[in-house]
């Protein structure tokens, strides 16, 4: 069984500043994908970044970057430059076994971005 | 059209209503997902379709839940003889196929509630 663990239920940051969130998975196999998601109020959910597990360089996307730590199966979100419209509830997902349509998401972390 | 369009946005119905909750996907995509997501159990997939076939429903709760998918376009997830529980957001999501890797978009979701 494939599980996603989010530690953190809630955290907060000022505006301008870097915040890092956490994610812990287990898989049995060997290649799988790793994603961030945002959900703002809108409650539409909006992929933040991808990581391939057979690449070892860890994925960047303007101020969003993941440190990947396979070996540890963790999956970390950090946010530079932190904006108000960062403000939501991120959520780590992962997909395996060969196909994208059963996503195994984490519970959840919701981040406000203080002014 | 643009996104993924979802209807109603939000519904509230009496227990032991049927409901018709609708999806439709960015235009081409082949695939198309619906997940739950409620405060108890998270983000939980329910079904997919390719085409208008859907081979997994592995995800669907109860037989009160079924799903159609028609002319590879629009899809109607329907719950019947509504319960309490069944109160979540459900969220349909698309993708342009089924490939490990590829990204769903979402749209703004149903926030379902049973009175």
């Amino acid at each position: 069984a494939q599980t996603v663990t989010q530690s953190q239920p809630e955290m907060s940051v000022q505006e301008a500043e870097t915040v890092t969130l956490s994610c812990t998975y287990d898989t049995s196999e060997s290649n799988y994908y790793l994603f961030w998601y945002k959900q703002p109020p809108s409650r539409q959910m909006i992929l933040v970044i991808r990581q391939e597990a057979y690449k070892q360089q860890n994925a960047t996307e303007n101020r969003f970057s993941v440190n990947f730590q396979k070996a540890a199966k963790s999956f970390s979100l950090k946010i530079s430059d932190s904006q108000l419209g960062d403000t939501a509830m991120y959520f780590c997902a992962l997909e395996s076994g060969g196909s994208n349509y059963k996503l195994t998401f984490g519970k959840g972390t919701l981040l406000t971005v203080n002014p | 059209g643009a996104g993924v369009s979802q209807s109603p946005s939000n519904k509230v119905t009496e227990k032991g209503k049927d409901v018709e909750l609708r999806c439709d996907p960015i235009s081409g995509h082949t695939a198309l997902y619906w997940y739950r997501q409620s405060l108890g159990q998270g983000l939980e997939f329910l079904i997919y379709f390719q085409g208008n076939s859907a081979p997994d429903k592995s995800g669907l709760p109860s037989d009160r839940f079924s799903a159609e998918r028609t002319g590879g376009s629009v899809s109607t997830l329907t719950i019947q003889r509504t319960q309490q529980e069944d109160s979540a957001v459900y969220l349909c999501a698309s993708s342009l196929w089924v490939q490990p890797g590829s990204p769903l978009h979402f749209g703004n979701g149903t926030r379902l509630t049973v009175t």
